[in-house]
């Protein structure tokens, strides 16, 4: 079955520190992944997006990783900021551009 | 802004109402989508056109019906929903079903 696994759930953590939000996929065939920030009452908007010879991609001070041998993507944050509250999501494209497999988000707070 | 517009941002209705909701881009993207989103789960793919053709009806039920009059335009219209089709309903568009999709704000829609 393809599917999406985000871990945790829910992160709080204290601004300035660095947080990694985890992605574990069953998706086949493969065709690239992606990481969305999804503000509240916003819809998603683009972070990283990486194709199966990608291990590593930055933006900013968005950091995502993927090891497609174990089918496991990671976003690292780096001396996160108030405005890094959000949901993070990770998507896996199948093939077909449009045929997204969406993770349910992590829920990331961070307090001052 | 993403220059993809939603309207209305809230919508309340009863069951037996016929309301549409309206998404425009001011990208020139020829491919636009429709999106569900429900609490703590995956997005959900509804509809997808490309140059003005529906390519894609993920199981929707025909309470839900799209419309798309040109390339910069989609309507959902909705009539006898349920309260389980309260969600958040994201419109998305996209150069020729690319990569990356750009998202509305979305609308919220409460069905009492």
């Amino acid at each position: 079955k393809n599917q999406v696994e985000q871990s945790p759930q829910s992160l709080i953590i204290l601004e300035g520190k660095n947080c990694t939000l985890q992605c574990n996929y069953t998706v086949s065939p493969f065709s690239n992944l992606r990481w969305y920030k999804q503000d509240t009452g916003r819809g998603p908007v683009s972070l990283t997006i990486m194709t199966f010879s990608e291990n590593t991609k930055s933006n900013g001070r968005y950091t995502a990783t993927l090891d497609a041998d174990t089918k496991q993507s990671s976003l690292h944050i780096t001396a996160s900021q108030l405005s890094d509250s959000a949901s993070y999501i990770c998507v896996v494209s199948r093939g077909s551009n449009y045929q997204l497999i969406w993770g349910a988000g992590t829920k990331l707070i961070i307090k001052p | 802004e993403t220059g993809v517009t939603q309207t209305p941002r809230h919508l309340v209705m009863g069951m037996t109402n016929k309301k549409s909701l309206k998404c425009e881009q001011h990208l020139g993207h020829n491919a636009m989508y429709w999106y569900k989103q429900s609490a703590k789960k995956p997005l959900e793919l509804m509809f997808v056109y490309s140059l003005e053709e529906r390519v894609e009806n993920n199981s929707v039920p025909s309470r839900f019906s799209p419309e798309c009059p040109n390339s910069s335009h989609l309507f959902l219209h909705l009539h006898t929903l349920q309260p389980e089709d309260s969600a958040l309903y994201l419109c998305a568009s996209s150069q020729e079903l690319a990569v990356i999709q750009f998202f509305g704000p979305g609308t919220r829609l409460t069905v009492l």
